[in-house]
């Protein structure tokens, strides 16, 4: 069983610019979530996507967007960006349907807008 | 706003001590589970409590859960430096159960 990966692991970003973030779901899963985690607090949920539609949304704007393949990868996409969106991304794959709650998270992506 | 609040906020404990923490949420919730965090890298899943459970052990973990006070507790016996790590506890509710809510985290540190 392949675990949850993301790409890149790092990323430094002017404000203003564009950035795209990656996932792979856990081999098995359909069900993928994003997450925004700023230093020393803990993570935030944006939204989730399942069978490629965005089924839930956290309170953030609508340049955070995401997108979700036929093979359960995810992007995480975020417009115009702001020096407070430098954080840890994270991305956690589940499988919807499932009698378990449980979210397998990614190594996350450490975003630094300058 | 975060749903839980964990306390104590860092927690310093000498290798084969017990360490506990704590977890108040704000509203009725259909689970809660604690996730740890190495060094602001991905989480772990530890251990999930269902709102209609009082208590549950996996290895040397032992959760508690009381929803007429809003709180969980989360028991490390018998630390080990693997230990030092983050700890959070993330709350679902029933109307949105894909959509975990974290606290700000307790930071444990265990002494060798």
């Amino acid at each position: 069983e392949t675990g949850v990966t993301q790409s890149p692991t790092h990323l430094i970003k002017t404000r203003g610019q564009q950035v795209t973030l990656r996932c792979s779901s856990q081999s098995g899963h359909n069900t993928v979530s994003w997450y925004q985690q700023a230093l020393g607090q803990g993570p935030q949920f944006i939204f989730q996507y399942y069978r490629e539609e965005e089924n839930g949304r956290g309170n953030f704007p609508p340049r955070f967007s995401g997108l979700q393949f036929p093979n359960y990868s995810s992007e995480l996409n975020v417009n115009a960006l702001e020096l407070d969106d430098s954080a840890l991304y994270l991305c956690a794959s589940s499988n919807r349907g499932r009698i378990s709650y449980e979210q397998y998270f990614g190594p996350g992506t450490r975003l630094t807008v300058t | 706003s975060q749903q839980g609040e964990e306390d104590p906020q860092a927690l310093s404990i000498q290798e084969g001590e017990n360490a506990t923490m704590n977890c108040s949420y704000k509203t009725s919730i259909n689970n809660l589970q604690w996730y740890r965090q190495n060094s602001g890298r991905g989480l772990v899943h530890l251990i999930l409590i269902r709102s209609n459970e009082r208590e549950k052990h996996s290895g040397r973990l032992r959760v508690t859960l009381d929803t007429s006070k809003k709180s969980s507790s989360l028991l490390i016996t018998a630390s080990r430096a693997a230990d030092t790590a983050s700890y959070f506890c993330a709350t679902t509710k029933w109307d949105n159960d894909y959509k975990l809510s974290f606290g700000a985290g307790t930071t444990v540190t265990v002494r060798a």
